[in-house]
């Protein structure tokens, strides 16, 4: 079975500074790993996915995340932060190696940007 | 090209009542997921459903149930409804080969209310 570790249910950073959220998985098989973004009252969003090949990925709106299989983590990152990256921030997990393709989800960080 | 919609967008239900809620995938997509996200939480995997079959089932009573139709859009139903079934409900739709087969795109979800 997999499962996925949020550390930090809120964050709060200044406008132009570094964004870190951290993401620590547990899976017995290589995983998928993904990064998806929440907006109030909307869906999520896919920001970036770690499949394969190089461990460094990067998304959309400046995001990129990096996994470490020794540290078992795979940690969001933006060097500023805007306003606009306000919002509710989910990493999630597969295993494809098990046949299930089901997206196992942390509990959330909520990003906050302070002007 | 049309993502994934999903419709109503909000629902208010009584308790022991019955709910019907649809979704059409992103197109050239032919597999659907259902995830439940409660509030303040990560969303849950329901089920998923692939050539009209249900494939794959997360951890929930069998008051849920789906079906997916021929031209790929789905219903979940919920039954016997229970106060904790108020959540918002996401569809997501993938591909069902290829390794794009694990990246998911996600609707803006259903809002359900249960009184």
């Amino acid at each position: 079975a997999q499962s996925v570790t949020q550390l930090g249910s809120h964050v709060s950073v200044s406008e132009g500074a570094l964004v870190l959220l951290r993401c620590n998985y547990s899976s017995s098989v290589p995983p998928y790993l993904f990064w998806y973004v929440q907006y109030p009252n909307q869906g999520l969003q896919l920001l970036l996915k770690y499949t394969t090949g190089a461990t460094l990925v990067k998304g959309i709106n400046g995001f990129e995340a990096e996994f470490k299989k020794s540290e078992t983590s795979f940690h969001l990152t933006k060097p500023s932060a805007h306003m606009s990256d306000a919002a509710e921030y989910f990493c999630a997990v597969i295993a494809p190696d098990t046949g299930r393709r089901a997206l196992t989800f942390g509990s959330g960080t909520r990003l906050q940007v302070q002007p | 090209d049309a993502g994934v919609t999903q419709s109503p967008t909000h629902l208010i239900k009584t308790r022991g009542q019955q709910v019907t809620l649809r979704c059409s995938p992103k197109s050239g997509h032919d597999t659907v997921s259902w995830y439940q996200q409660a509030l303040g939480q990560g969303p849950q995997f329901i089920f998923q459903y692939y050539e009209e079959e249900e494939r794959q089932r997360g951890n929930f009573p069998d008051r849920f149930s789906g079906h997916q139709f021929p031209n790929y859009s789905s219903e979940l139903n919920v039954n016997a409804l229970l106060l904790g079934d108020s959540a918002l409900y996401l569809c997501a739709s993938s591909l069902s080969f290829g390794r794009e087969a694990y990246e998911q795109y996600f609707g803006p979800g259903t809002r359900l209310t249960v009184t």
